[in-house]
């Protein structure tokens, strides 16, 4: 089955400056991979998501890249604010998503003012 | 649209005990997800269902049992709660088609002692 590997495990960054979050993946037939920002006691919640057709893909202050060859995708947060503080989870799926996705184990980041 | 609603928030059980983890949704989702998550960690996919009757067993489904009799609603069942079973269980739903985002319910917190 897939294996997600998702690091670093923690990052703390000032306000301001920008966090990179990586993950691999093992299973060359994944072809969806989204992102999901968790905060404390809440649902995961949907912020950005990639397919394998896309190399790259933007949204204000999120970006994220895909690298099919290498099997790995990054999550990239400019401008960091305090709210942008939680727990982020890479996911990967063979099915598009459609039979479950894998996780990673998530990275707490915290934004220092 | 109310999305994914889960019941109930909060449980506690005795080991040995059974209960079920209710989640519906009123998106008319055909795909629907029940994953675990344990302290510091992602997810897991425990079940999942691709339509009312079929259902299919994820990375960690001992101890559980699910059921889709219809569209909106995807019990699972702990029969022999075990401490093991300790964790927060998620339910999710997608449309189906093609690479589209998993929505998520509130979570049931359960803890077995």
């Amino acid at each position: 089955g897939e294996n997600v590997e998702q690091h670093p495990s923690t990052l703390s960054v000032q306000e301001g400056d920008s966090a990179v979050i990586k993950c691999t993946y093992s299973d060359s037939a994944s072809n969806y991979f989204p992102w999901y920002k968790q905060e404390l006691g809440k649902r995961p919640q949907l912020i950005i998501d990639i397919r394998s057709n896309v190399g790259e893909k933007k949204d204000q202050r999120i970006a994220v890249t895909l690298n099919k060859t290498a099997k790995h995708f990054s999550l990239h947060i400019t401008e960091t604010q305090p709210e942008d503080s939680a727990v982020y989870f890479c996911a990967a799926s063979p099915g598009g998503g459609a039979d479950g996705l894998t996780f990673g184990k998530g990275t707490h980041l915290i934004i220092q003012p | 649209n109310a999305g994914v609603t889960q019941t109930p928030k909060f449980r506690i059980l005795k080991i040995g005990q059974s209960m079920t983890l209710q989640c519906t949704q009123d998106m008319n989702h055909n795909y629907m997800y029940w994953y675990r998550q344990d302290p510091g960690m992602g997810l897991k996919l425990i079940y999942y269902s691709v339509g009312a009757g079929i259902t299919d067993k994820g990375e960690v489904p001992n101890g559980y049992n699910v059921s889709r009799s219809t569209t909106e609603d995807f019990p699972l069942r702990l029969e022999l709660a075990a401490p093991s079973q300790t964790s927060v269980y998620f339910c999710a739903s997608n449309i189906g088609t093609g690479n589209q985002p998993q929505h998520f319910g509130d979570g049931t917190r359960l803890s077995i002692l």
